[in-house]
């Protein structure tokens, strides 16, 4: 039983550039969130997703487009990378969208923007 | 709206010595709090959970906190320090949508032999 799974773990991007990452979660899921990590800020929430073929915005979307056309993925995309950008990406899933039960993260995602 | 401060960027202690990590919160609803785990380059783990049954939790590798609604506090403890509980911790808050959780900014533990 795999969990979350993100990939790619690594990535260097230049300025403009546009890029996908991947979140695959085998747990039957209904919740998925795409959270970014910076140094003293703790996690912040970019979009997530409440079910499969529905999409919201979080605290910090603007620069990011998410997808979630099967239940089990769920893919955050930059179409214009900028270096405010660079940080480390976690997915999240959860099954109980009424009870907060437990978050289940990925290993996460570190992205540079150059 | 709501959010949650972590008063220490960094704890530092010595092994077999207690830990208290602080987490002061503020909501507009009954809160759900939340304490979670993140060894290095991993994810994030749940230690435990306040959602409005006993206000003292108890989670797991002996880490307990206290809901404290007088003081919005949400404290971190252990008794006795493990060099494998050295890590980031976070506190998380979430309020009426269980979708809008609030991340503190963490707390760097060290623990020194």
């Amino acid at each position: 039983n795999a969990g979350v799974t993100q990939t790619p773990k690594f990535r260097v991007l230049k300025t403009g550039q546009s890029m996908t990452l991947l979140c695959a979660q085998d747990m039957n899921h209904e919740y998925m969130y795409w959270y970014r990590q910076d140094p003293g800020m703790g996690l912040r929430l970019i979009h997530y997703s409440v079910g499969e073929g529905t999409t919201a915005k979080g605290e910090v979307p603007d620069g990011y487009n998410v997808s979630r056309l099967k239940k089990q993925n769920f893919l955050l995309g930059l179409e214009s990378a900028a270096p405010s950008q660079t940080s480390v990406y976690f997915c999240a899933s959860r099954y109980l969208p009424v009870d907060p039960g437990e978050l289940f993260f990925g290993e996460g995602s570190r992205l540079t923007v150059l | 709206a709501q959010s949650v401060t972590q008063l220490d960027s960094h704890v530092s202690v010595s092994e077999g010595t207690p830990v208290l990590l602080r987490c002061n919160y503020s909501s507009s609803y009954s809160p759900s709090l939340f304490w979670y785990v993140q060894h290095p380059n991993k994810g994030l783990q749940l230690l435990l959970k306040y959602t409005s049954a006993a206000t003292l939790v108890k989670g797991i590798n002996g880490f307990e906190a206290e809901f404290k609604k007088s003081e919005t506090s949400f404290h971190l403890t252990k008794p006795s320090a493990h060099m494998s509980d050295a890590a980031e911790y976070f506190c998380v808050v979430s309020g009426f949508s269980n979708n809008d959780m609030r991340f503190g900014a963490g707390t760097r533990l060290t623990v020194k032999p």
